[in-house]
């Protein structure tokens, strides 16, 4: 059974530029998640959908930041433009809504800008 | 903000040592959740947790959950190296969004 799948995996970018970071969560799942996490600041949850529809978007830093589900088996995350400060790797997870459901989490990108 | 703290931040054993990481809140937690992260992957879950006072056990580990629930810790009998790694706690509430902890991250040395 295929796990969440991120890419790239790796993403090195100059300030300014647009990137898009791309998540196919687990089949059946009906919420996706997008974290964030550094040194500094941990696992920062970014925003999150239920059955396509984001419901909490309250940690996306900036306006830069954009999420969109166009359907149950893609999620993207964009920054346009990017910053240095943006650097960071970037998980996408998904779980089930029944109950207390665990976080499958991909592998993460990990962005680096210039 | 960061509303889960663990302790310690850094933990680096010897192989065969026992330890214990903490995990606390000022509120009350309706689940937590404990994670073990590897380098270049996603956090993997290792338990939940959702009545006060419970104890779990998965072989070498035991996770308890505050009687209050605004508190755990993970006990790890005689560590090996194949338990290094980042260990976070997550909690959750009235939605299925989970907030992480701070971390742990423990180095046993062979």
């Amino acid at each position: 059974d295929a796990g969440v799948i991120q890419s790239p995996r790796h993403e090195v970018t100059e300030m300014g530029q647009e990137v898009t970071l791309r998540c196919k969560p687990i089949s059946g799942h009906n919420s996706l998640f997008w974290y964030r996490q550094t040194m500094m600041r941990g696992l920062e949850l970014l925003i999150y959908f239920n059955n396509n529809v984001p419901i909490d978007d309250s940690g996306m830093p900036e306006d830069r930041f954009s999420a969109k589900m166009p359907n149950a088996s893609f999620s993207t995350l964009k920054i346009q433009p990017s910053e240095p400060r943006d650097s960071a790797v970037y998980f996408c997870a998904s779980s089930s809504t029944s109950g207390v459901s665990p976080l499958h989490f991909g592998n993460g990108t990990r962005l680096t800008v210039t | 903000t960061q509303l889960l703290e663990q302790s310690p931040q850094f933990l680096s054993i010897q192989e065969g040592e026992n330890l214990t990481v903490y995990c606390n809140s000022s509120s009350v937690f309706s689940s937590l959740q404990w994670y073990r992260q590897e380098p270049g992957e996603g956090p993997v879950l290792l338990v939940t947790v959702v009545t006060g006072g419970e104890v779990k056990k998965l072989k070498r580990l035991t996770f308890q959950f505050g009687d209050a629930r605004k508190d755990s810790s993970l006990h790890i009998t005689a560590a090996q190296p194949g338990d290094t790694g980042l260990y976070l706690c997550a909690r959750g509430g009235a939605t299925n969004k989970l907030i992480f902890g701070t971390g742990t991250l423990l180095a046993v040395q062979p």
